[in-house]
């Protein structure tokens, strides 16, 4: 059964202080793996899409990196404005574009 | 003006009532998709439609039910709602192959009392 697991459940960063946020997962046949970000009160905006082990991808301050069982999204020098939920989501060979979803990470940048 | 629209955006209502939540999209995809989210839980699929005339059931598709009228608008239904079907629920869209990513609306917040 496709499974993904994220952590931490939440985390607490300092303006500046730069950290990471892990997927982790089980899935029959990778096709993609998906970060999206969400605001409270909004719907997931998505961020990245990852294919194979050994790619990343870079957007402002957030770089995506996956490996065969795990993804790592980094944040350098985090910002207030980037205090989101973070969800990461698979979609297996038979997924047919259905997407499992982590729980999340909820993250707080403090000034 | 927001691709993915979802109406109502907050909705209140009592146990055995019926229920129509309306999503409608600009973005000129095939692919629309429904799910509900609870706290821990993260998102769960409910239902899912790859064209007006190709519906599917997702991983909780009991007690829900679906309509797509048209390419651009795909509807959730509760034919008698419950309780435990209080739950944030969101729309999505994809285009048919491509890059697969998801785009969603914002959301209705439903309360079951």
């Amino acid at each position: 059964e496709d499974q993904v697991t994220q952590s931490p459940e939440a985390l607490r960063l300092q303006e500046g202080e730069s950290s990471s946020l892990n997927c982790s997962y089980t899935v029959s046949g990778l096709r993609g793996l998906f970060w999206y970000r969400q605001d409270p009160g909004k719907g997931p905006e998505f961020l990245f899409t990852l294919y194979s082990a050994g790619e990343e991808k870079e957007k402002e301050r957030l770089k995506a990196t996956l490996t065969k069982k795990e993804s790592f999204l980094h944040i350098t020098a985090p910002k207030p404005e980037d205090s989101a939920t973070y969800l990461c989501a698979v979609q297996g060979a038979g997924g047919y574009n259905k997407l499992i979803f982590g729980a999340g990470t909820r993250l707080a940048v403090h000034p | 003006d927001a691709d993915v629209t979802q109406t109502p955006r907050n909705r209140i209502t009592k146990t055995g009532k019926r229920i129509m939540l309306e999503c409608s999209q600009t973005k000129g995809h095939d692919r629309m998709y429904w799910y509900r989210q609870d706290p821990g839980l993260g998102l769960r699929l409910i239902y899912y439609s790859f064209d007006v005339k190709d519906i599917n059931k997702g991983e909780i598709s009991d007690g829900y039910s679906v309509s797509r009228q048209a390419q651009a608008k795909f509807s959730l239904s509760l034919e008698s709602a419950i309780p435990n079907q209080t739950a944030l629920y969101f729309c999505a869209t994809s285009a048919s192959g491509g890059d697969n990513e998801q785009f969603f609306g914002p959301g209705t917040r439903l309360t079951v009392l």
